[in-house]
């Protein structure tokens, strides 16, 4: 099974960076995912991460550790469409496709 | 492509009845189908998995008899909820996959069960 743990809320102003991070635990890893939701919409695409390092595309940017159980998504030049909750999803092993989400970080963007 | 087309967008259902949620990769074949539901305010639960010509398989607590899935063709899943009870009422979300590693995923449907 897998343990994912990030936080619940976090707030920030127009224009400044924030860093969700995210901790997992998983039985096999292939790599992990970060996803975009509006309130009563779907989850959008942003990153996948395999291997360790930084995966920067445009204001966002993703961090993986795999050997930690660790990463973070960085949210650059914040506008007030980023608010949103943020999803971390680690991708397990030998379930190619099935993603467990965790409970995600709600981005608050304020003027 | 990437688009993943889900109907209905909403529902409204009386309690007892039954009702069928259509997931569709339009310009894409998807070989492996999820269904998701997300209840206000909670992340996604995954309820089932399902790949072209197989049976689903359910995550532990889900009841297969009572969300059937069927995927019948690699564009086409349908959920039916039945006997559905107003504790049902949720987002039901689905995503499809190809052989690119993201998921995407469909517009989502409110199911109210009054």
């Amino acid at each position: 099974g897998q343990n994912i743990d990030q936080p619940t809320e976090m707030t920030a102003t127009e224009g400044a960076i924030v860093q969700i991070n995210c901790t997992y635990q998983t039985s096999g890893f292939n790599g992990l995912f970060w996803y975009q939701q509006h309130a009563g919409e779907a989850p959008t695409f942003l990153s996948y991460n395999v291997l360790d390092g930084l995966e920067e595309k445009g204001r966002f940017s993703s961090f993986l550790s795999r050997s930690k159980g660790y990463s973070y998504l960085l949210l650059k030049e914040l506008q007030m469409k980023d608010s949103a909750s943020y999803l971390c999803a680690p991708e397990h092993s030998g379930s190619w496709g099935k993603l467990q989400f965790g409970a995600g970080t709600q981005v608050v963007v304020t003027p | 492509g990437a688009v993943v087309s889900q109907h209905p967008s909403w529902v409204i259902c009386k309690s007892g009845t039954s009702v069928k949620i259509e997931c569709r990769s339009l310009d894409f074949q998807a070989t492996t189908m999820f269904w998701y539901r997300q209840f206000p305010k909670q992340s996604l639960m995954l309820m089932a998995t399902s790949n072209e010509g197989s049976k689903a398989t359910y995550e532990q607590g889900v009841e297969k008899d009572k969300f059937l899935i069927n995927h019948a063709s690699l564009t086409l899943s349908t959920l039916t909820v039945t006997s559905a009870h107003p504790e049902d009422s949720s987002f039901y979300i689905c995503s499809a996959r190809d052989r690119r590693p993201e998921a995407f995923f469909g517009q989502g449907t409110r199911l109210t069960v009054v």
